[in-house]
């Protein structure tokens, strides 16, 4: 159980284009879900948590702007890369909390999205 | 600030040859010690919550302990599909914001 699938899972783009990244829930309801960024051979920085109907909360130096997260579900949401360019290129990974759950137990994470600009 | 600290930052073995990874944390009120198994190009997934000083898990050749400053991750006769980057992680006091450590990258060797 507690499967959470995230798509696409490679993308390649040109500068400036605007990228999608979908992060769903498969078999639980996601209330809370949280978007990660990881540099090569870095820890998982959190880029902004997600509350099912609510906006998100970004973490310091994350341009919300730039990084638009919808949850307007409770199994799906959307991390969009606006005007992405060659310094937003990483691997973004998705992770999600069901219902009940809380943050003494642990996260349920994507397989992760490599985004590459050109 | 809270913070997680892993060491070595890589570690090759040979197989069979047992070793164990170290995490250390400064985390105010720890809810939870989470360690995380991450192949390349893949996300994290989950191996073992740790809650309290003492407390024991075990998976396989996995074996997950606590104390009150750190954890260990203990890796008993590896095999080649062990190799992967091992993460752990804590709630940071306070919030629900998980802190990563940067891993562990394990090579086991046939």
């Amino acid at each position: 159980g507690a499967v959470v699938s995230q798509h696409p899972s490679r993308v390649i783009c040109k500068s400036g284009t605007s990228v999608k990244i979908e992060c769903r829930s498969l078999d639980f309801q996601a209330t809370t879900m949280f978007w990660y960024r990881q540099f090569p051979k870095q820890s998982l920085m959190l880029m902004a948590t997600s509350n099912e109907g609510s906006k998100a909360t970004y973490e310091q130096g994350v341009e919300k702007d730039k990084f638009l997260i919808n949850h307007a579900s409770l199994t799906l949401s959307t991390l969009t890369v606006t005007s992405a360019h060659p310094e937003d290129s990483s691997f973004y990974i998705c992770s999600a909390r069901a219902q009940g759950e809380n943050s003494n137990q642990p996260q349920h994470f994507g397989d992760g999205t490599r985004l590459s600009i050109l | 600030e809270d913070q997680v600290t892993q060491s070595p930052e890589a570690l090759r073995l040979q197989e069979g040859e047992s070793s164990s990874l170290n995490c250390s944390y400064t985390v105010s009120g720890l809810r939870g010690l989470f360690w995380y198994r991450q192949d390349p190009g893949k996300g994290p997934e989950f191996l073992f919550t740790l809650y309290s000083a003492g407390e024991e898990k075990e998976k396989e050749r996995l074996k997950a302990t606590l104390t009150k400053k750190e954890s260990f991750l203990h890796i008993t006769a590896p095999k080649p599909e062990d190799s992967a980057t091992y993460l752990c992680a804590a709630p940071e006091g306070g919030s629900e914001k998980l802190v990563f450590g940067k891993g562990t990258k394990l090579t086991v060797n046939p």
